[in-house]
């Protein structure tokens, strides 16, 4: 099974920061990989999907990049509707995986 | 409107069983997979298991495989994932999720359904 290793699981940052959060397979994988963000109490909501494509509806101050076995979502100029918990999670290879999230909080 | 519509909130005793139910609408039901991933009270995401409703039968994860059932309806468009000899540890908000199968998948969520397991 691959592993998808999330970094960092919690971090702090400012309004108006930029924010980078990396995921690492533990084995190559395709482009199939996507981003979520989960406020308290709601449902995943899909921002970025197939590594760098932007879901319909989503800020452009959220992207995607990577491949192989990193990947990152990057937020640039944070807003306050941003802080929430990431989670990354490749549907590649079965069984699919989630990164363990990472928490992003108000500074 | 593309959306899955889940059943209610359950409470169960240790031992027992839970049904969920996923009811699709907006899209061609069999066109795609569903995904079932839960999520326990402060944790992360957990992949389940996958219907095809198109029929090629279900998959699941490892850790589930003597306890969970899926199984899909395409009259009634809807998903079921039962799971069984519940414990206290299945206590999660249970999600189900559409899927391409492409690059693209994983776009439409459930709203989820709150399992909770207690004597």
């Amino acid at each position: 099974d691959i592993q998808m290793t999330q970094s960092p699981s919690a971090m702090s940052a400012s309004v108006g920061d930029r924010v980078t959060i990396t995921c690492r397979a533990s084995q190559g994988i395709s482009n199939y990989l996507a981003w979520f963000q989960q406020k308290p109490g709601k449902v995943p909501k899909r921002l970025i999907y197939a590594t760098s494509s932007l879901q319909s509806g989503v800020p452009s101050r959220f992207s995607g990049s990577g491949s192989g076995t990193e990947f990152t979502l990057t937020i640039n100029s944070l807003q306050p509707e941003d802080f929430a918990t990431y989670y990354c999670l490749q549907h590649d290879t079965y069984p699919p995986s989630f990164g363990q999230g990472t928490k992003l909080e108000i500074k | 409107q593309v959306q899955l519509v889940q059943s209610g909130t359950e409470v169960k005793k240790p031992g027992a069983s839970v049904k969920i139910t996923c009811k699709s609408s907006g899209f061609i039901f069999t066109d795609y997979y569903i995904h079932w991933v839960r999520q326990a009270p402060g944790q992360g995401l957990e992949w389940m298991g996958i219907n095809d409703p198109g029929g090629e039968g279900t998959s699941h994860a490892q850790k589930f495989r003597d306890r969970v059932t899926m199984t899909g309806d395409s009259s009634s468009r809807t998903v079921y994932m039962e799971l069984n000899s519940l414990r206290s540890e299945d206590t999660a908000v249970y999600y189900c999720v559409r899927d391409s199968g492409g690059s693209d998948g994983f776009d439409i969520w459930g709203q989820g359904t709150m399992v909770t397991v207690s004597s």
